[in-house]
C-alpha cells in the first residue's frame, strides 16, 4: 500500500546532540510537510516542501532545519535539541495545492515520538 | 487572525449514542478550507472531509455527518450510532492565509 513512512518510531538523544528524524514516501506526492506535536496539543505546522521549494512557518525555530534530496524523501534535524523539543514529529505529505496555502487533503505517517535526556 | 476553537475539550458518551463534535472558525479570507482529521491512541492523523468556503452543501458519509454553516462560522461534525472505534481525539483544521490546526476534542466511547 502506498504510504507514508517515519523511522524510526521512538527516538532518544541527549541534550545538545543533532538528531536527523526521517520520512519517506511511496505515495509519489509533490509536497512533504513536518510537524511538532506536543502532548495534548495541536501539531503545529513547523515547514513543508513544494518540491524543492521550501517553505519555513515563521515562527519554526533556526534550531529547527530540513532536507528534501528527493521526492521520496524529507528529513528534519534538530541541531541542538533542547528539553522543549521532545515531542511527537508528524511527517505528512499531500498533491499539489493551488494558491500560496497548502489546502489538500496530507496523508500522515505514525510520527517519530523524540526524547531528551 | 484566524484561529479554529474546538471548545469541548474530552467528550465521553456510551456505545450507539451520537455526539457531536463542534468547530468555529474565525478567518477574514474569502476563500479558506476546512478539514477534519481523526487521531487513533495509534498516533497516525487521518483525513476525514475536506470543505471549502463556497461549498455549504452538508455531506453524510456512513455514520459520520458535517454541518457548514458560513452565518455562524461553524463547521461541525456528527458521528451516528458511536462506536469504541471511533475513540481518538478529532481536529477542526482551517486553511487561508495559513494553515493550522484545532486544539482538538478527545472522544471516548464507552461499551
Amino acid at each position: 500500500d502506498a504510504m507514508v513512512i517515519q523511522n524510526p518510531r521512538y527516538q532518544v538523544t541527549q541534550f545538545g546532540k543533532p538528531v536527523t528524524l526521517s520520512c519517506s514516501q511511496t505515495l509519489n506526492h509533490n509536497v512533504m510537510y513536518w510537524y511538532q506535536q506536543k502532548s495534548s496539543q495541536a501539531p503545529k505546522l513547523l515547514f513543508h516542501y513544494y518540491d524543492k521549494d521550501f517553505n519555513n512557518e515563521a515562527d519554526t525555530p533556526d534550531n529547527f532545519q530540513s532536507r528534501r534530496p528527493n521526492t521520496s524523501f524529507c528529513f528534519l534535524d534538530i541541531r541542538s535539541p533542547g528539553l522543549g523539543d521532545a515531542a511527537m514529529y508528524l511527517c505528512a505529505t499531500s498533491r499539489p495545492y493551488s494558491g500560496t496555502v497548502p489546502n489538500q487533503p496530507q496523508h500522515f505517517g505514525d510520527g517519530t515520538r523524540l526524547s531528551i535526556l | 487572525a484566524q484561529k479554529v476553537t474546538q471548545a469541548q475539550t474530552e467528550i465521553s458518551v456510551v456505545e450507539k449514542e451520537d455526539v457531536t463534535l463542534d468547530c468555529v472558525y474565525e478567518t477574514r479570507d474569502t476563500t479558506y478550507y476546512l478539514f477534519w482529521y481523526k487521531q487513533p491512541p495509534s498516533g497516525e492523523l487521518v483525513f476525514l472531509i475536506r470543505r471549502n468556503s463556497f461549498d455549504e452543501q452538508n455531506e453524510i458519509s456512513g455514520r459520520y455527518s458535517w454541518n457548514f454553516q458560513k452565518s455562524t462560522s461553524s463547521f461541525n461534525f456528527t458521528i451516528t450510532a458511536s462506536q469504541v472505534v471511533d475513540s481518538a481525539v478529532y481536529f477542526c483544521a482551517l486553511t487561508g492565509n495559513q494553515f493550522y490546526f484545532g486544539t482538538g476534542t478527545s472522544l471516548t466511547v464507552i461499551p
